[in-house]
Formats: structure tokens, C-alpha cells, sequence
């Protein structure tokens, strides 16, 4: 069975402050991890993608992946109240075209 | 650039009723996938179209079953609704990159099993 973990949550931090989110992943088949935010009665919204070893960095967000660790994460900087959605790590298998794995999601709430 | 559209947004059924729901893909966009999404559940993939084939498929029973138009247009059937179908279904579209690609996600179609 594959999986995609993560914490639920809710993860609280102060505006301003540096939310990390994080996501496991069971199947070393997974080669792309994507994150997307999902705000309420939304659907959910692509932030990034990441498929290389190392980070990726696309304005406040970075992305963060260990395959050897299969472990995926994702930084927020100067967090913003606007930044409170719920957060979806899915992983993506090269050899099984178009199909995704997500994770349960995690909830961030940034405190003005 | 258009975003995907899903038809139609709100939907209350019936127990042991059919539904069909409907997505178009970004234009230009050749796969669309369909998903479920439950408080319990998460997001669920269901299956996978591109140039009208199913490439791929989830863990969801026969009753669910869909069909992508030469236009890439998408719709999804689910028969003999059950009160556990009801779910938020996704649509998302992608060009369909053999490496990582994006996907975009519809607003969704809010199904209500009664």
C-alpha cells in the first residue's frame, strides 16, 4: 500500500514566523512531490513541485526533498495570516503515468 | 487562460440513483484525472484519462466509471448511489509531461447522497 503521511495538525505559528510542513512517503517508486494548498470549501491550489534531491525555492515557499530519508517538506517564510489553508503533500509515480498519492493534509493556522 | 470547469457544482440524489458529473480541462490540457475528496478519506485518485483512453485507475468499485471525448472533456458516472458517495469530486487537468508536471484542480462537485 503506498502512503503519504503527514501530521494533521492543526500547526499554529505567529504571522511573521517560518511554518514548516512536512510529508512522508512509503514508496520509493515516487519520483515528483508536489505540495498544494487547499483552502476551505476550495479546491486545492498547486504551490510547487519538487523532484530533485535538495531544495527549491519559489518566492516565500521552499521545498525540500530527501529521497534517501523519503521525506518531503515544505518551508513558509513570513508567514501571513492569508498563508492559513490546509497543506497537501502528494507524491507521483514516473512509471504509473498521472497517478498521484496525497496525503491527508496538514492544517496551518497563522496568528496574527 | 480558462481554468478547469466542473458541472455542475451542487448535486442532491438519491439512494440507488445514477449521477453523471462533468469536467473541462484547461484547453490544450490532454489528461484529466477525477478524484474524491471525504473529511475521513482525504483525496482519493479515481482514474485517469488521456486521448480518451483510462490510463490508470484507483481502489473505487465498478460503480464508478468514467469517459474522456475527443475534446477532452471528461465525465464521470456513479451508479447505485450509496450514502458513502457523498464526497467532493475533482477534477484536475494536466498536459501530461512524462516527468513532473502540474495539475490544475476544478472547483469541484459537491454530491449529496441522501
Amino acid at each position: 500500500q503506498k502512503e503519504v503521511e503527514q501530521n494533521s495538525g492543526p500547526l499554529s505559528v505567529p504571522e511573521g514566523a517560518i511554518a514548516s510542513l512536512n510529508c512522508t512517503y512509503s514508496d520509493r517508486g515516487s519520483q515528483s512531490f508536489f505540495w498544494y494548498r487547499q483552502y476551505s470549501g476550495k479546491s486545492p491550489e498547486l504551490i510547487m513541485f519538487i523532484y530533485s534531491n535538495g531544495d527549491k525555492e519559489d518566492g516565500r515557499f521552499t521545498a525540500q526533498l530527501n529521497k534517501a530519508s523519503q521525506y518531503v517538506s515544505l518551508l513558509i517564510r513570513d508567514s501571513q495570516p492569508s498563508d492559513s489553508a490546509t497543506y497537501l503533500c502528494a507524491a507521483l509515480e514516473v512509471y504509473n503515468f498521472n497517478k498521484f498519492y496525497f496525503g491527508s493534509g496538514t492544517k496551518l493556522n497563522v496568528k496574527p | 487562460k480558462a481554468g478547469v470547469t466542473q458541472t455542475p457544482r451542487y448535486l442532491i440524489k438519491t439512494r440507488g440513483q445514477q449521477v453523471t458529473l462533468s469536467c473541462s480541462p484547461i484547453s490544450g490540457h490532454r489528461s484529466v484525472s477525477w478524484y474524491q475528496q471525504t473529511p475521513g478519506q482525504g483525496l482519493q485518485f479515481l482514474f485517469e484519462y488521456f486521448s480518451e483512453t483510462q490510463r490508470n485507475k484507483g481502489n473505487f468499485p465498478g460503480r464508478f466509471s468514467g469517459r474522456q471525448f475527443s475534446n477532452s472533456r471528461s465525465e464521470m458516472n456513479v451508479s447505485t448511489l450509496e450514502l458513502g458517495d457523498s464526497a467532493l469530486y475533482l477534477c484536475a487537468s494536466s498536459l501530461s509531461a512524462r516527468a513532473a508536471y502540474e495539475q490544475y484542480f476544478g472547483p469541484g462537485t459537491r454530491l449529496t447522497v441522501t
